[in-house]
């Protein structure tokens, strides 16, 4: 069974452009969500997906949001890069009823 | 709300000594509690999960932890400590209806020779 995939793994942008990163969960799960991780402030939440809808959101500006599509996989994108947004995005997936989240390998972002 | 406290921000430990993490959580349900590990540029790996059944957990290579709800503690331990535990371990709690998992700061191990 594949594990959670996410694409790209590395990504360099400059300030003030978008990013989309991608997650393709684990085949049948239908929870996907998406962490952030910084030196600074460590493992953050961002939001949660399940059957394409968000049923959480963590305390991040409105330059970051995100979306599930039918099949389950997910994007997110920040908007108007800056230079904090730097970090390590993970995301996890779980299946119905399941509390264990399964992380992917992370796209790391750096912004210059 | 939920939050979780590493006591410990970095634990160094000889080969074939005992490891002990500590962790400390507050959640105003009952919770889930994990335990993860991070090797260097790699994602989360779950090294075991309570989830309201037997308060000691076992998990993957030889560690186990013991939820206390008296101390809201859920402390990791390892009896004998080997070189590949070297990494950065994270407790975390989840609370049911959350949707979201919540980190500890984590704790850095090093394994010396």
């Amino acid at each position: 069974k594949a594990g959670v995939t996410q694409t790209p793994r590395y990504l360099i942008k400059t300030r003030g452009q978008q990013v989309t990163l991608s997650c393709s969960p684990i085949s049948g799960h239908r929870s996907v969500s998406w962490y952030q991780q910084t030196p600074g402030q460590g493992l953050q939440f961002l939001f949660e997906y399940f059957s394409e809808t968000q049923r959480n959101k963590g305390n991040f500006p409105g330059r970051f949001s995100g979306r599930q599509f039918s099949n389950s996989r997910s994007e997110m994108n920040v908007s108007t890069l800056e230079l904090g947004d730097s970090a390590l995005y993970l995301c996890a997936s779980s299946s119905v009823g399941d509390t264990e989240a399964f992380f992917g390998q992370g796209t790391r972002l750096t912004v210059v | 709300a939920q939050s979780v406290t590493q006591l410990d921000s970095h634990v160094s430990v000889s080969e074939g000594t005992p490891v002990l993490l500590r962790c400390n959580y507050s959640s105003s349900y009952s919770p889930s509690l994990f335990w993860y590990v991070q090797h260097p540029n790699k994602g989360l790996q779950l090294l075991l999960k309570y989830t309201s059944a037997a308060t000691l957990v076992k998990g993957i290579n030889g560690f186990e932890a013991e939820f206390k709800k008296s101390e809201t503690s859920f402390h990791l331990t390892k009896p004998s400590a080997h070189m590949s535990d070297a990494a950065e371990y994270f407790c975390v709690v989840s609370d049911a209806d959350d949707y979201k998992l919540s980190f500890g700061a984590g704790t850095t191990v090093t394994v010396r020779a």
